[in-house]
């Protein structure tokens, strides 16, 4: 089975910018997380998504902002960008149907975005 | 603040050895718990998954978890210095059992 799988890898962008990152989860899961990975601030919590509507949110600005579509696959997208959004953004997928879940989280290679 | 606590490292241990990791946390709702293993330049990968009180074992590493005391371990038995990576413990609660508290991780150098 495939893994998650995210684009682009790479990105460089410069301040003020917008940037559209995409998640592609694993086949069959349906519930989308993603995270923010810095080394001064580590591994924090964006947001989560299940049935194309926002579950969780954490404690980012509102330039941040995500959405997922009817086949689970889910997109991100930075506005305004800022020297301190340069990070590795982390996509992760997990099983769940109906009252069945799972909430172990499989993450994808991640997509390294670079503000200028 | 939800807080996840873990020693930075590094750990260094010879081959063949355990590896003992540890984990606090500050959320007494916390309800998840999970180990994931990265690798410089690479994603976080998931090892180990726990829910309930006690010891959870798979292959060669043992997940430990003790809510009354808000301790999470995780035990690797004969390393391997493949096993050198940094570990990630996380946590979730009663806001979402898909948002993961991250702690800042454990460096673990197995030694040849």
């Amino acid at each position: 089975k495939a893994g998650v799988t995210q684009t682009p890898r790479y990105l460089i962008k410069t301040r003020g910018q917008q940037v559209t990152l995409s998640c592609s989860p694993i086949s069959g899961h349906r519930s989308v997380s993603w995270y923010q990975q810095t080394p001064g601030q580590g591994l924090q919590f964006l947001f989560e998504y299940f049935s194309e509507t926002q579950r969780n949110k954490g404690n980012f600005p509102g330039r941040f902002s995500g959405r997922q579509f009817s086949n689970s696959r889910s997109e991100m997208n930075v506005s305004t960008l800022e020297l301190g959004d340069s990070a590795l953004y982390l996509c992760a997928s997990s099983w769940t149907s109906g009252r069945l879940s799972s909430y172990e989280q499989y993450f994808g290679p991640g997509t390294r975005l670079t503000v200028t | 603040q939800k807080e996840v606590e873990q020693n930075s490292g590094p750990l260094s241990v010879p081959e063949g050895a355990i590896a003992s990791l540890n984990c606090t946390y500050s959320d007494r709702v916390s309800q998840s718990f999970f180990w994931y293993r990265q690798y410089s330049g690479k994603s976080p990968e998931l090892i180990m998954s726990i829910y309930s009180n006690g010891d959870k074992e798979d292959g060669r590493f043992t997940a430990q978890l003790n809510k009354a005391s808000q301790y999470v371990s995780l035990l690797i038995r004969d390393s391997q210095p493949s096993d050198s990576a940094t570990y990630l413990c996380a946590v979730s609660g009663d806001t979402g059992r898909r948002a993961l508290t991250f702690g800042s991780g454990t460096r673990l150098q197995v030694q040849p």
